[in-house]
């Protein structure tokens, strides 16, 4: 069964570095998104991408962020200067009409120590 | 217009008996209503959804009510099984809507 698969699964940062989380959407699929779930709360929504290019953001969102599609598989979520409130489950997701089920991956963990 | 109310927070129910967990909603335009549920250290997975269109689905144990008019909607667990200890997420989306999740509740089932 096709799936999501993200890299890397857990991730240790110093505060002020940057990190790329990458994902790998089913291949059919032309919507993407990243959520973030800080442990034990809400999944809430980071970004959504389509025709690449970002489609709605939320307020999380802010300048620190910034995703991609370097090529035909790859989707990544970028965030240039890490901030301990940062810390949290950051899972991608993609559906193929924007509509109907979300697929999400298993998640990567990000720690900002 | 955006949120998705979910309650309870959390849920203890004895094995065999019945889960039952709430949502309601504001905007109108949403017309997908799907139910995740969450293992520890898992991505959400796609439990069960429904359309409008209908006012009941049922697979298997899981059942989703729907009440168009009072725009809520609920999962009932039924027989429940200690493997069903989660945490369930509701969600809705439509039409240039993203999916916006309930707060979640974490549901154990003691055997």
């Amino acid at each position: 069964e096709p799936e999501v698969t993200q890299t890397p699964s857990h991730q240790v940062t110093q505060m002020g570095q940057e990190v790329i989380l990458r994902c790998v959407p089913i291949s059919n699929h032309l919507y993407f998104y990243w959520y973030r779930q800080i442990l034990g709360q809400k999944v809430e929504f980071l970004v959504s991408f389509y025709n690449n290019e970002i489609s709605e953001k939320s307020e999380i969102f802010d300048d620190q962020f910034s995703v991609e599609r370097p090529d035909g598989s790859n989707f990544t979520l970028k965030i240039r200067s890490t901030k301990l409130e940062d810390s949290a489950m950051y899972f991608c997701a993609s559906t193929p009409t924007g509509r109907g089920e979300l697929f999400f991956g298993e998640g990567s963990r990000l720690t900002v120590l | 217009q955006q949120q998705v109310k979910q309650s309870p927070q959390s849920l203890i129910v004895q094995k065999g008996g019945i889960s039952i967990i709430n949502c309601a909603y504001e905007n109108t335009a949403f017309d997908y209503f799907p139910w995740y549920q969450q293992f520890p250290g898992k991505g959400p997975a796609l439990l069960i959804a429904i359309r409008p269109d209908v006012s009941e689905k049922k697979e298997g144990r899981f059942t989703i009510s729907f009440n168009k008019s009072a725009k809520q909607f609920s999962l009932h667990i039924m027989d429940s099984q200690p493997g069903d200890s989660a945490t369930y997420f509701c969600a809705a989306s439509g039409y240039g809507q993203n999916f916006v999740f309930g707060p979640g509740t974490r549901l154990s089932v003691l055997p």
